[in-house]
């Protein structure tokens, strides 16, 4: 089974600067999905970012961006010009995309971090 | 579209008693899934579909049944509730395997 571990409880960042979110994850599979939710204070799940195992690439939306490390199974996220409204808990998890029984599509997730930004 | 629906809001039952949280999506998502959410803990797996008639259990499926009879909606009932069920419960959809899921806006249970 597929695990995620995010070590970072909480974190914070002053306004406009940079923070970033680690999560390691562990699997034996070579293909699946990684992504990064926000949870802001009105409990709605956000999904930020995604990144696809077999591309090199890291990916980037806007202000956010990952650094995919495919052989240390890591994938942490990084918040340029950090703002107020980053404020949030945010998740990191897992999609496995093997074809073949019913665990196709499961989605797991870190325990959170959350991410206090002041002004 | 109204994405994914999920009531009641809020909800607190006493000790032993049943009940119903409903989870609806209009998109055609073939995958739904619930989850809960404890501090310190991030969302769970209690059980997920991924076709209409094909469920399957997660990570923490005691206390909690699931039937899926249509694509659109995906039921979660409370046999008979504990106060450890007290939690946050999300619903959630998915197209397909290299989508992030959709999520409804939760369901605050209290078991008193």
């Amino acid at each position: 089974a597929q695990t995620v571990t995010q070590s970072q409880p909480e974190m914070s960042v002053q306004e406009a600067e940079t923070v970033t979110l680690s999560c390691t994850y562990d699997t034996s599979e070579s293909d699946y999905y990684l992504f990064w939710y926000k949870q802001p204070p009105s409990r709605q799940m956000i999904l930020v970012i995604r990144q696809e195992a077999y591309k090199q690439q890291n990916a980037t939306e806007n202000r956010f961006s990952v650094n995919f490390q495919k052989a240390a199974k890591s994938f942490s996220l990084k918040i340029s010009d950090s703002q107020l409204g980053d404020a949030a808990m945010y998740f990191c998890a897992y999609r496995t995309i093997n074809a073949g029984g019913t665990s196709y599509g499961k989605l797991t997730f870190g325990q959170g971090t959350i991410l206090t930004v002041h002004p | 579209n109204a994405g994914v629906t999920q009531t009641p809001k809020f909800q607190v039952l006493k000790t032993g008693q049943s009940m119903t949280l409903q989870c609806a999506q209009d998109m055609n998502h073939e995958y739904m899934s619930w989850y809960r959410q404890d501090p310190g803990m991030g969302l769970r797996l209690i059980h997920y579909s991924v076709g209409a008639g094909i469920t399957d259990q997660g990570e923490v499926p005691n206390g909690y049944n699931v039937s899926r009879s249509t694509t659109e909606d995906f039921p979660l009932r409370l046999l008979s509730a504990a106060p450890s069920q007290t939690s946050v419960y999300f619903c959630a959809s998915s197209r397909s395997g290299d989508r992030g899921y959709t999520f409804g806006s939760g369901t605050r249970l209290t078991v008193v």
